[in-house]
């Protein structure tokens, strides 16, 4: 079965609404959670890094306050995507790596529509 | 800069057939790579891992192979079938497991039947 759950798998939302995604580990706790982001026909490229108890840390060029990141437990991380735009439309994924393996497990994704 | 290149962004093959995916690195840093094969709309599936003290690694009809010195990597599907289509992204980190992983721009490959 699934070893991270991301939730919703689709959203649509009108220009300057926040969305949130959810991003669950089934199976282990997992202290750092990444997220991706998905351009259509482009390479997954890696937006931040959770960390459970501490600051997300953020990659060149992504906006902190725009996408906020909440490690809320260390089954659970969030991103917001604040004040939508359309250019914000994109597949999101998140990632869980399992310590106990040395894996790095993916979620189903989160498609974001912004209109 | 990409560090991770898959310049191929398509590959069709015959069924039973090899299927040759190939990435290139330019950082010299990297020492585990990864091939994930993703369908649309959904999260990539772990296929093949390789970490750079082996040149070679097999799993069932998949195959990676290391080039260290050239920064090169290749993924090998042999028979090919139907079912690999899709699109597949090479990756790698610096360490295994906990890190984040630097991906290429994927390859199509579409094996008819």
């Amino acid at each position: 079965g699934a070893v991270v759950s991301q939730h919703p798998s689709w959203v649509i939302c009108k220009s300057g609404t926040s969305v949130k995604i959810e991003c669950r580990s089934l199976d282990f706790q997992a202290t750092t959670m990444f997220w991706y982001r998905q351009f259509p026909k482009q390479s997954l490229m890696l937006m931040a890094t959770s960390n459970e108890g501490s600051k997300a840390t953020y990659e060149q060029g992504v906006e902190k306050d725009k996408f906020l990141i909440n490690h809320a437990s260390l089954t659970l991380s969030t991103l917001t995507v604040t004040s939508a735009h359309p250019e914000d439309s994109s597949f999101y994924i998140c990632s869980v790596p399992d310590r106990r393996v040395g894996e790095l497990f993916f979620g189903e994704g989160s498609r974001l529509t912004v209109l | 800069d990409q560090q991770v290149k898959q310049n191929s962004p398509s590959l069709s093959v015959q069924e039973g057939r090899i299927s040759i995916l190939n990435c290139d690195y330019t950082n010299s840093m990297f020492d585990y790579f990864l091939w994930y094969k993703k369908y649309p709309a959904e999260g990539p599936t772990f296929l093949i891992s390789i970490s750079s003290i082996k040149d070679k690694n097999e799993d069932g009809r998949f195959t990676v192979f290391l080039n260290k010195s050239a920064k090169h990597l290749s993924l090998h599907i042999v028979p090919s079938q139907p079912g690999d289509s899709a699109v597949y992204f090479c990756a790698a980190s610096v360490g295994t497991g906990r890190r984040a992983l630097t991906f290429g721009s994927g390859t199509r490959l579409q094996v008819q039947p």
